[in-house]
């Protein structure tokens, strides 16, 4: 099994649907991190969890809202989609001391 | 966490060794070099990390100069596998739990 599960791996939605992308890491680390990834460019920072009552906003949170369940899960929420938030979502976990593990992403599309 | 530079894109011979370079001048003392790479639109990938000495594992070595402000990942006989986005990232183990990435290096193996 994967350190890292995102679900879906692939969703198509309408414009103003909410939708929700799920991450689930088996590594036991306290950090989770939510990022974008648009065509030809880096990964952007959406929001940032230390544990499940710590909650951060990262470069580029609006329009985006999250929830960390459980120490091993993180979601990530759009209430309303609306199409620039197309793109390319990574959910990522590392520890104190230790690199980062990503998910294989989840690739959304807003119509 | 401090901010890193690197060339858009490189490109290198299959077989020779590639040697893309980073410049992190506003580097502290407790913060370390990471590196991490992309392959096609998949999750990024842990390559190596160091702090003032050079390192090496079995994907990379990892030069860093003198005065940390700069730093050089060397993949010693390049494979078209290689053919990736490679992140270089500056951060303390100790900090915040952000994780920054910026554009990256886009190195293109050539057979």
């Amino acid at each position: 099994d994967a350190d890292v599960t995102q679900t879906p791996r692939n969703r198509i939605t309408k414009t103003g649907k909410r939708i929700m992308l799920e991450c689930s890491q088996t590594k036991g680390h306290d950090r989770m991190y939510w990022y974008r990834q648009d065509p030809g460019l880096g990964l952007r920072l959406i929001y940032y969890s230390f544990d499940v009552k710590d909650i951060n906003k990262g470069e580029i949170s609006d329009g985006y809202s999250v929830s960390r369940q459980a120490q091993a899960k993180f979601s990530l929420s759009l209430e309303s989609a609306i199409p620039n938030q197309t793109a390319l979502y990574f959910c990522a976990t590392r520890g104190e001391n230790t690199e980062a593990f990503f998910g294989q992403g989840t690739r959304l599309t807003v119509v | 966490d401090a901010k890193t530079t690197q060339p858009p894109s490189m490109d290198c011979a299959e077989g020779r060794a590639a040697n893309l370079p980073c410049n992190h001048s506003t580097i502290s003392g407790n913060e370390y070099v990471y590196w991490y790479r992309q392959i096609h639109s998949q999750g990024p990938q842990y390559i190596i990390h160091g702090l003032k000495n050079n390192e090496t594992n079995e994907m990379a070595s990892l030069i860093i100069t003198e005065d940390r402000k700069s730093s050089t990942l060397i993949l010693p006989h390049a494979t078209l596998r290689d053919t990736a986005v490679y992140y270089c990232i500056v951060r303390s183990l100790d900090s915040s739990y952000k994780l920054i990435f910026g554009s990256g290096t886009r190195l293109l193996v050539r057979p």
